[in-house]
């Protein structure tokens, strides 16, 4: 059973399109992060959220934190092709010693 | 540009034999990480270690090893490689900040045992 359970686990929309994926957990985390990684590289972080509540803009994505600091999601206005990847959502806690705990992941291919 | 580097991309090895997996991080972080990222179930942590010499077991240690010598260098060992061990292996390091525990990833080791 995975702690973090993203949502959907496979994306695939026009270009032009919006989307959101979700990240959700029985558990309060003290701050979660957003990674995007693409075919034949590591992930690399996108964003952190800390504070309950919190929203983070990059460019055309739009990061939320839950009030209760159990979810996230993440939506992307305006898809393109370059945002083809996978996106994965990591919560830290304090009593798995700060380490991350990874969602599975969500796929998503923008076609043009 | 800062870097995790792993320096083998692609291994085919065969069951029973033994493996190493190199990542070399140039950023003086303290901690280092060997995750495993299979379809469908996301990265799992296999060791991680916060100081030269020390590790400590993550989820999923079973069948795994590692070695730390040097600051930079973080070693992951499959003593006797199995079939179920076919995967991607992914390491990264981090500054020791809890509350801010940014990873930094290598590009992957992608390994299948036949």
């Amino acid at each position: 059973t995975q702690l973090l359970e993203q949502s959907p686990q496979f994306l695939s929309i026009q270009e032009g399109e919006n989307l959101t994926v979700y990240c959700n957990s029985s558990s309060v985390f003290s701050s979660l992060q957003w990674y995007r990684q693409e075919p034949g590289e590591g992930p690399v972080l996108l964003v952190t959220v800390v504070t309950g509540g919190e929203v983070k803009k990059l460019k055309r994505l739009t990061f939320q934190f839950g009030d209760a600091r159990k979810d996230s999601s993440l939506h992307i206005t305006a898809a393109q092709p370059g945002d083809t990847g996978l996106y994965l959502c990591a919560g830290e806690r304090m009593e798995y010693g700060n380490k991350l705990v990874f969602g599975a992941g969500t796929i998503l291919r923008v076609k043009s | 540009d800062v870097k995790v580097t792993q320096s083998s991309r692609y291994l085919v090895k065969r069951t029973g034999e033994k493996v190493f997996l190199e990542c070399v991080q140039d950023m003086d972080h303290e901690n280092m990480f060997w995750y495993r990222q299979d379809p469908g179930l996301g990265l799992r942590l296999i060791y991680f270690s916060y100081d030269v010499k020390m590790k400590e077991k993550g989820d999923i240690p079973e069948g795994y090893s590692v070695s730390r010598e040097k600051k930079e260098r973080f070693s992951l060992i499959l003593e006797s490689a199995s079939t179920n061990q076919t995967s991607m292996y992914l390491c990264a390091s981090s500054l020791l900040r809890p509350g801010a525990n940014v990873l930094t990833f290598g590009a992957g080791s992608r390994l299948t045992v036949l």
